[in-house]
């Protein structure tokens, strides 16, 4: 299984809104990392965890805040929000990390923020 | 300070061709190069991943080169289908600190 699933696929939210992200992998991957693209744009980094500790913050709003309840799991707690925080927002997990291994990416959560 | 380049910013060409996307950066010391596809409004799937130690990778209709030396990588694809028709990302991982830089992006358009 090669997969990293996430949920919701599409989430639209007001700006007082609190919502979470999921993403999920069972390849025994120890990085996770959360992504946040705009349209036409690459991929910027958010937050990377190793080993469930997050060991990079690439210094992103606190409205945002992860979490890596364990080994498989990833979330991004989202809270006032706003409307140039919407874009496409994607996990990824590695072998082991940070990006010394071959990344492996979800579908990505539609993100709206009205 | 990284920069990785990708030219051109998208390309046209008819079914069945042969045909190479570009990836240049500006500092050689990386330690891994890959290469990604991304369908419009969808996740990233790896294509091949390139150690800084090796000259190419292979996978099915794909080849991806590697020249540390003069900073380049490209990405061969043989017998082009519509189906290949998506934005290719070259991202590089550098040696000091790990980051993943990414270039712009190609926008390929197969023509059936």
């Amino acid at each position: 299984d090669t997969e990293v699933t996430q949920t919701p696929k599409h989430l639209v939210m007001g700006m007082t809104n609190k919502k979470s992200l999921k993403c999920e992998q069972h390849m025994g991957h120890r990085a996770m990392y959360w992504y946040k693209q705009k349209a036409k744009k690459p991929p910027e980094l958010m937050f990377v965890y190793s080993y469930e500790k997050l060991s990079i913050n690439e210094s992103v709003p606190s409205r945002f805040s992860p979490e890596c309840p364990n080994s498989s799991l990833l979330n991004l707690h989202l809270h006032a929000l706003q409307p140039e925080d919407s874009a496409l927002y994607l996990c990824a997990s590695s072998q082991e990390g940070p990006f010394t291994y071959e990344q492996y990416f979800g579908p990505g959560t539609r993100l709206t923020v009205t | 300070k990284q920069e990785v380049t990708q030219i051109p910013a998208a390309l046209s060409v008819p079914e069945g061709e042969n045909l190479v996307l570009n990836c240049s950066f500006t500092d050689s010391a990386i330690y891994n190069l890959q290469w990604f596809r991304q369908d419009p409004g969808k996740g990233l799937t790896s294509l091949l991943l390139i150690q800084s130690s090796q000259r190419e990778q292979t996978s099915g209709r794909l080849n991806a080169s590697l020249d540390k030396s003069s900073g380049r990588s490209t990405l061969y694809i043989a017998a082009s289908q519509p189906g290949d028709s998506a934005t290719y990302l070259c991202a590089v991982t550098m040696d000091s600190n790990y980051q993943l830089i990414w270039g712009a992006g190609t926008k390929l358009i197969i023509k059936p």
